[in-house]
């Protein structure tokens, strides 16, 4: 079955504390991309990446960091956790940069107290 | 001007009507057009994809795509109570390939 998966599903911490949110897929994607949805601004995107290791900085980098080490897997990563970056998060991938529809992962709840 | 807009609602229609839902967009250059739909606390899916002028219908529904207004709409026939969910507008510029997303319509399909 042709899936994006991420975990963790929910997660809380504290602030500063380091925590990585998986992503991978099994459809030979080229592109991925990070969302956040947050009530009233909609999905925003945080890092996004055309192939393995080429990224790139979407509209809300900033506190984020991704990599792109193999195809199928596409790792957010925030390395000082604040409580504003509470969020609604969503793993999404496409076949290509153009023309595709996204297919998304479940998401992944995080609250940072 | 924000690049996609949406209605937020929420839009209320009776079981088994048309619900109409639209977008508007402000690059020139977007080249493919998508409505999903979620469901409060799920990721989004699919349910329709637009690339030229004029109407597409998949089912009950219909995209309807006006480039030279800028606008894109999502027609729901038979409106079912488990249609109602938000459903997003997304668009595909040309120049930056980049997927800019609406805030969503809250439909709600009452009995």
């Amino acid at each position: 079955e042709a899936q994006v998966t991420q975990n963790p599903r929910y997660l809380i911490t504290v602030t500063g504390k380091k925590l990585t949110v998986t992503c991978s897929q099994n459809m030979n994607h080229e592109y991925m991309s990070w969302y956040r949805q947050d009530p009233g601004l909609g999905l925003r995107q945080i890092y996004y990446s055309m192939n393995v290791e080429v990224t790139d900085k979407g509209d809300v980098p900033e506190g984020y960091k991704v990599s792109r080490k193999e195809k199928r897997n596409f790792p957010l990563i925030l390395e000082s956790p604040s409580p504003n970056q509470t969020s609604l998060y969503f793993c999404a991938s496409t076949r290509d940069r153009r023309n595709t529809e996204a297919f998304f992962g479940q998401g992944t709840r995080l609250t940072v107290v | 001007q924000k690049e996609v807009e949406q209605n937020s609602g929420p839009l209320s229609v009776p079981e088994g009507a048309i619900a109409s839902l639209n977008c508007t967009y402000s690059d020139r250059g977007s080249q493919s057009f998508f409505w999903y739909r979620q469901y409060s606390g799920k990721s989004p899916e699919l349910i329709m994809s637009i690339y030229s002028n004029g109407d597409k219908e998949d089912g009950r529904f219909t995209a309807q795509l006006n480039k030279a207004s800028q606008y894109v709409s999502l027609l729901i026939r038979d409106s079912q109570p488990s249609d109602s969910a938000t459903y997003l507008c997304a668009v595909r510029s040309y120049n930056t390939d980049k997927l800019i997303f609406g805030t969503g319509t809250r439909l709600q399909v009452f009995p």
